[in-house]
């Protein structure tokens, strides 16, 4: 059972254009982060969020963890072609372990 | 530090063969995790050590897959009678202890193995 849910699956819009993707639960989540995959390698960490109602920015990108901290939002203003790939969601939900669960991702492309 | 290793970043193999992957993490981490990811879809978990303690193992995984890391550095991942189902990639992360909240460590990940079974 996956327990992280994000939306839209596949993204395809043209450079300039703003977008959000979504991680939803019905699990609660001491924090969640947030990693960015291309081609060919594994995923890298983009941002961490642990407080409830918590916002985030990484320059054109910003990051929003639930008031009740199951759900979080990616936001990317002005998207360019290298903001091109998948974005996925990730947390601990269980306490007492390390077990990271991923999110069941979200393919961005970028077209110039 | 070269970051996390991984070998080999491919494997073609017939179905029945058995595969081994190995795993180097970042020599001061002392978590290390095992994911499998099929095209477009999110890791999902097989495994993970502290140190050399195997302390969760996921449900999804067959009595074929095992995972071992003896000394508390290198990791390896066998499958035994490869299925064709089990072609994917699979991923290695390690991560340092700190004593911050569950969920807030780094997870550096290697590129993968990917494994096709014919």
């Amino acid at each position: 059972t996956q327990l992280l849910e994000q939306s839209p699956q596949f993204l395809s819009i043209q450079e300039g254009e703003n977008l959000t993707v979504y991680c939803n639960s019905s699990s609660v989540f001491s924090s969640l982060q947030w990693y960015r995959q291309e081609p060919g390698e594994g995923p890298v960490l983009l941002v961490t969020v642990v407080t409830g109602g918590e916002v985030k920015k990484l320059k054109r990108l910003t990051f929003q963890f639930g008031d009740a901290r199951k759900d979080s939002s990616l936001h990317i203003t002005a998207a360019q072609p290298g903001d091109t790939g998948l974005y996925l969601c990730a947390g601990v939900a269980t306490s007492g372990t390390y077990k990271y669960i991923f999110g069941t991702g979200t393919r961005l492309k970028v077209l110039a | 530090d070269t970051g996390v290793s991984q070998d080999p970043r491919h494997k073609i193999t017939k179905r029945g063969q058995n595969v081994t992957f190995r795993c180097d993490p970042i020599s001061e981490h002392n978590r290390l995790y095992w994911y499998r990811q099929t095209l477009g879809q999110g890791p999902e978990f097989l495994t993970y050590f502290q140190n050399e303690a195997q302390l969760e193992k996921s449900r999804l995984l067959s009595d074929r897959f095992s995972a071992e890391r003896p000394k508390g550095s290198f990791s390896t991942l066998e499958i035994q009678r490869t299925e064709q189902g089990d072609s994917a990639m699979y991923l290695c992360a390690s991560s340092s202890w700190d004593r911050g909240p569950a969920g807030a460590n780094v997870l550096t990940f290697g590129a993968g193995s990917r494994l096709t079974v014919l």
